[in-house]
This record gives structure tokens, C-alpha cells and sequence, in this order.
């Protein structure tokens, strides 16, 4: 199984580019979460899904979208890059219900200059 | 607002020492999870703990949910240099789907 698949890795933007990250998990996971995470922090959570169609914001939404039209798929889109979004992007996935943990992507490194 | 904060953020020590690291909350939580994370990596999961008091022991760790579901500990008895990273607590504050974080500890085992 693949788990988790996050592209691109790297990343670099100007100032007002948009660009779409993706994210697919092979797992049927019902939840999804976008998190970002900047030099020596904790993550923050962007936007979440608890199943196909069903988005909300996390803790740091602005300057963010997210649509989850498929079980597997969940992008991040970037609406209007700022030098404040660069960070370590990572995507999650997990079993619906409260006790289970979250897979992990290997992130994508995103530079907007 | 933090939800998660933990203690210490940072923590160096020398192979053999024993640490705790703690993850405290105002918010009930319906469990919570730990989390190591290495340099270029996502995080991957250690354990979950789900009731009230509850202790799991992995190896050398170990970990205990406090009684009211608001806290939580990893003790590490006899550190290594393979031990270091940083370690997260995470959890759904009860009532909600969203997934947080704790602040994180970043641990350095010196051999």
C-alpha cells in the first residue's frame, strides 16, 4: 500500500502565484487534514474533512481552499501565495471515530518568494 | 488558542537518563495520541490512549492518560541516541473533528 502520497515535494512560488497541492490516500480513510508546519513548531491544522464533501477550517484557514469530491483525494489550493505560507506542508488521513491515529504524508516543502 | 501545550519544548540529555514529557489541555479529550517526528518526515504514530488513567507501556516508554481525560505523560526510562526527534501529543478535543496538535518537545539524546 501506498498510504499516504503528497506532490509535489518541493516547491517554490512567487508572491500571488496559486498553486494546488495534492494528497491521495489508498487506505479508505474517511478523515482528512491538512496541516502546516514551520522551523522547530508543532503542526497547525489548515482545513479537515470528515468524509467525501464535507470540509471545514482548522485553526489557520485563511489564504487556503480545500474540496473533497472523492474518498481518496483531498488538495490544498493556494489562492494567492504570500512569503507567510512558506512552511512544511503535510496531509493526514485516518479512520472515522475518535481513538484512531492519523497516517502521515512525507510532506511537501513549499518556498514562496 | 493552543489547546495542547507540552513540556518541556526543549530537552538534551545524555544516553541512559530517564525524561518525562508532558501534554496538558483545559479541554476534555476523547483520547489522545503521541507522535514522533525525525527531520524530513512526517510524523508516525506511537500510541493511543483512550480511558481515563490509562497506562501503555512501548519498550522503554511510557505512557499514562491522565484521570480526567485533560493530560497526558511519556516517560522514557534509560534514553538512547535512536530516541531523538521530536515528539508530539494530538488528540480530538471532545465534541469536535478537528484533530490538534500539542506544541511539541523537541528531545536530543547525547551518546
Amino acid at each position: 500500500n501506498a498510504g499516504v502520497t503528497q506532490t509535489p515535494k518541493f516547491q517554490v512560488l512567487k508572491t500571488g502565484q496559486s498553486m494546488t497541492l495534492q494528497c491521495a490516500q489508498d487506505m479508505n480513510h474517511e478523515y482528512m487534514s491538512w496541516y502546516r508546519q514551520d522551523p522547530g513548531m508543532g503542526l497547525r491544522l489548515i482545513h479537515y474533512s470528515v468524509g467525501a464533501g464535507i470540509t471545514d477550517q482548522g485553526e489557520v484557514p485563511n489564504g487556503y481552499n480545500v474540496s473533497r469530491s472523492t474518498t481518496e483525494d483531498f488538495p490544498l489550493r493556494l489562492l494567492s501565495a504570500a512569503p507567510s505560507q512558506t512552511s512544511v506542508y503535510f496531509c493526514a488521513s485516518s479512520y472515522s471515530g475518535q481513538s484512531f491515529g492519523y497516517t502521515f504524508g512525507s510532506g511537501t516543502r513549499l518556498t514562496v518568494v | 488558542t493552543q489547546l495542547l501545550e507540552q513540556s518541556p519544548q526543549f530537552l538534551s540529555i545524555q544516553e541512559g537518563e530517564n525524561l518525562t514529557v508532558y501534554c496538558n489541555s483545559s479541554s476534555v479529550f476523547s483520547s489522545l495520541q503521541w507522535y514522533r517526528q525525525e527531520p524530513g518526515e512526517g510524523p508516525v504514530l506511537l500510541v493511543t490512549v483512550v480511558t481515563g488513567g490509562e497506562v501503555k507501556k512501548l519498550k522503554r516508554l511510557t505512557f499514562q492518560f491522565g484521570d480526567a481525560r485533560k493530560d497526558s505523560s511519556l516517560h522514557i526510562t534509560a534514553a538512547q541516541p535512536g530516541d531523538t526527534g521530536l515528539y508530539l501529543c494530538a488528540g480530538h478535543p471532545s465534541g469536535t473533528y478537528k484533530y490538534i496538535f500539542g506544541t511539541g518537545t523537541r528531545l536530543k539524546v547525547l551518546a
